[in-house]
């Protein structure tokens, strides 16, 4: 069945580190969406990407649509304790059906 | 923007009994409605699907029965866990399209978590 693998799976960092993570998938998809979600609340959308190839920022944000569309990544810069939760990336199936498909999620912790 | 209002956000009940979650569009009409399950440290799971006026389509592996969704109007879907046990503690999140024309995305409802004991 389809997957959309994150990586990695956690990972703790310094206040003021760098971040990144990647999403890859086992089929092929046309939108790359990422979200962010805290605890015990439901997610956040952070970036959309539609064409692949593309790179699109949201402040101190970065996400890039893979050219083969089967995987994207999202960079996080100077990162501060708020940046603390889980990352998703998600997707509508290219099958056809509507609703999103989630990765397995990347959980960073920031250190202060 | 488009917010979907989600009741309760946490809920503990005792194993046999129903619950009823609600998901409300603010401002704006939710044609379909998404419900998803998210189990600990695990990603979220689509459940079913709802349509305003028609049935709502399940996952495989989801009971009918046993997850009973309403979506009688239009700002208004409901997930009702019947005779719930330990097993359906989880955390669930409703979610739906944005409205035409406030560009592509989805809104989600801030999740409820269920607890049985």
């Amino acid at each position: 069945g389809q997957q959309l693998n994150q990586s990695p799976q956690s990972m703790f960092i310094q206040e003021g580190e760098d971040v990144s993570m990647n999403c890859t998938s086992s089929s092929i998809f046309n939108t790359w969406l990422w979200y962010k979600q805290d605890p015990g609340e439901g997610p956040v959308l952070l970036i959309a990407l539609y064409k692949a190839g593309e790179l699109t920022s949201n402040g101190r944000l970065t996400a890039q649509f893979g050219i083969t569309r089967k995987d994207s990544f999202l960079n996080i810069s100077a990162s501060i304790p708020s940046d603390v939760g889980i990352y998703f990336c998600a997707g509508p199936l290219p099958t056809g059906a509507n609703n999103l498909f989630f990765g397995t999620g990347t959980r960073l912790t920031v250190i202060p | 923007g488009a917010v979907v209002s989600q009741h309760p956000s946490w809920v503990i009940c005792k194993s046999g009994t129903s619950v009823k979650i609600e998901c409300r569009s603010l401002d704006f009409q939710a044609t379909t409605m998404f419900w998803y399950r998210q189990f600990p440290k695990q990603s979220l799971m689509l459940m079913a699907t709802s349509n305003e006026g028609s049935k709502a389509t399940y996952e495989q592996g989801v009971e009918k029965d046993k997850f009973l969704i309403n979506h009688a109007s239009l700002t208004l879907s409901t997930l009702t866990v019947t005779s719930a046990h330990p097993e359906d503690s989880s955390f669930y999140i409703c979610s739906t399209p944005f409205p035409a024309g406030s560009g592509y995305g989805y809104t989600f409802g801030s999740g409820t978590r269920l607890t049985v004991v």
